[in-house]
């Protein structure tokens, strides 16, 4: 089944201590990427990937690394994690861009306390 | 910069009513495309329609149908007859076509959300 699968499902850590992400999809997308979700904002982009080792940042990439290795997996870094990176985490690849719309993972719940 | 906006952020409508949902977009673009995902209280997000800016046509797909008017910047999206299944939040999304790398050069990666709006149907 194509698919995007992120892990955990669920993440509760503690303020400062290092979690990764994981990001994997099994379509050979070229592009891939993150997003945060928060109540009246909507989604925000975090960082995209064209391809790998191509990465850029989106609107909101303070806080977060990326790196593309592989062409299946984008993982999603957050070196220190500070409570207001409480949100809900969707990572997404396309095809050939954005244009042609994005599939997205089930998405990761994280609490940062 | 490309930016989408739904100003409505909760809409709360009775079984078979009507209901259309506002999106309206800025960009310099003149390609560009424009996207509705559905967000379903599961979580999960659902790809609707997929629309490219030379092509002003409305859609129609069962229940949901798209009006698409670049004079007005907008790419509403309305439900005939809503469902309670249809509650959801409902999300407007803009890419362009020559969306401008923050280190510099063309990108295709950016795909912008607006605010999204809660549509909640009641039995």
């Amino acid at each position: 089944e194509a698919q995007v699968t992120q892990n955990p499902r669920y993440l509760i850590t503690v303020t400062g201590k290092k979690l990764t992400v994981t990001c994997s999809q099994n379509m050979n997308h070229e592009y891939m990427s993150w997003y945060r979700q928060d109540p009246g904002l909507g989604l925000r982009q975090i960082y995209y990937s064209m391809n790998v080792e191509v990465t850029d940042k989106g609107d909101v990439p303070e806080g977060y690394k990326v790196s593309r290795k592989e062409k299946r997996n984008f993982p999603l870094i957050l070196e220190s994690p500070s409570p207001n990176q409480t949100s809900l985490y969707f990572c997404a690849s396309s095809f050939r861009g954005a244009g042609y719309g994005y599939t997205f993972g089930s998405g990761t719940r994280l609490t940062v306390v | 910069a490309q930016k989408v906006t739904q100003a409505q952020t909760e809409i709360s409508v009775v079984e078979k009513e009507d209901v259309t949902l506002d999106c309206v977009y800025e960009t310099r673009d003149t390609t560009y495309y424009l996207f509705w995902y559905k967000q379903p209280p599961s979580g999960e997000l659902v790809f609707l329609i997929r629309r490219n800016s030379f092509d002003e046509q409305n859609e129609i797909s069962g229940r949901y149908s798209w009006n698409f008017q670049k004079s007005t910047s907008s790419f509403n999206f309305t439900i005939t007859a809503s469902q309670v299944v249809d509650s959801a939040v409902y999300f407007c999304a803009l890419s362009e076509a020559s969306a401008v790398r923050a280190s510099g050069g063309t990108s295709y990666g950016k795909l912008t959300f607006g605010q999204g709006t809660i549509l909640t149907v009641h039995p």
